[in-house]
């Protein structure tokens, strides 16, 4: 089992549409989780972290964790052409000074 | 500007023949790893060093040196490269020790080709 999951997509949604990226992971300790997002050819650069149960929201970005469930999702609405991209999950381990990042989930948002 | 900066960016070579690949930031950032990522695979942790003089293995360190002489820079050497080793690598780095709730800058990646 992978420590950090995610479906490989590509996803596809129409442009205004919620766009639902989900994950899971297998280490119950893990503290804090994080999304990233990556361009074609770029480097992943943050959009959201959460380390609380429930939701949290950024603008058109809200990170949902359930730590019994040991699930974590981003949703993002009124989906742009520009949010297309791999959206990258990352967890923090309850040992170790690391990030372990799931292998991510494209996402194309068609206009 | 506060960056990540990677040199080269892109990099073919032959089997065998030793490279470095540099890394520098200029956020005085404790915490600097190198990662490669592979379609499928995603981002695997190669090396990282919470501070100068102090590195450690992370989950794919085989084939791999680092070394942490001062706090900007954090070089990633492969001795004797092999095409297993084509990738794309980032180096990233992170405020402080605490990690779990900072964010890791990445710099821009460079994408090396073995043959």
């Amino acid at each position: 089992q992978k420590e950090v999951e995610q479906n490989s997509g590509p996803l596809s949604v129409p442009e205004g549409a919620i766009a639902s990226l989900n994950c899971t992971y297998s280490d119950r300790g893990s503290q804090s989780f994080f999304w990233y997002r990556q361009y074609s050819g770029k480097s992943p650069e943050l959009i959201m972290f959460i380390y609380s149960n429930g939701d949290k929201e950024d603008g058109r970005f809200t990170a949902q964790l359930n730590k019994a469930s040991q699930y974590v999702s981003l949703l993002i609405r009124d989906s742009q052409p520009s949010d297309s991209a791999t959206y990258l999950c990352a967890v923090s381990p309850l040992y170790g000074n690391k990030l372990v990042f799931g292998a991510g989930t494209i996402l194309r948002v068609k206009s | 500007e506060a960056q990540v900066t990677q040199n080269p960016r892109y990099l073919i070579t032959v089997t065998g023949k030793k490279l470095t690949v540099t890394c520098s930031q200029n956020m005085n950032h404790e915490y600097m790893s190198w990662y490669r990522q592979d379609p499928g695979l995603g981002l695997r942790q190669i090396y990282y060093s919470m501070n100068v003089e102090v590195t450690d293995k992370g989950d794919v360190p085989e084939g791999y040196k680092v070394s942490r002489k001062e706090k900007r820079n954090f070089p990633l050497i492969l001795e004797s490269p092999s095409p297993n080793q084509t990738s794309l690598y980032f180096c990233a780095s992170s405020p402080d020790l605490a990690l779990s709730y900072n964010e890791q800058f990445f710099g821009p990646g460079t994408r090396l080709t073995v043959l």
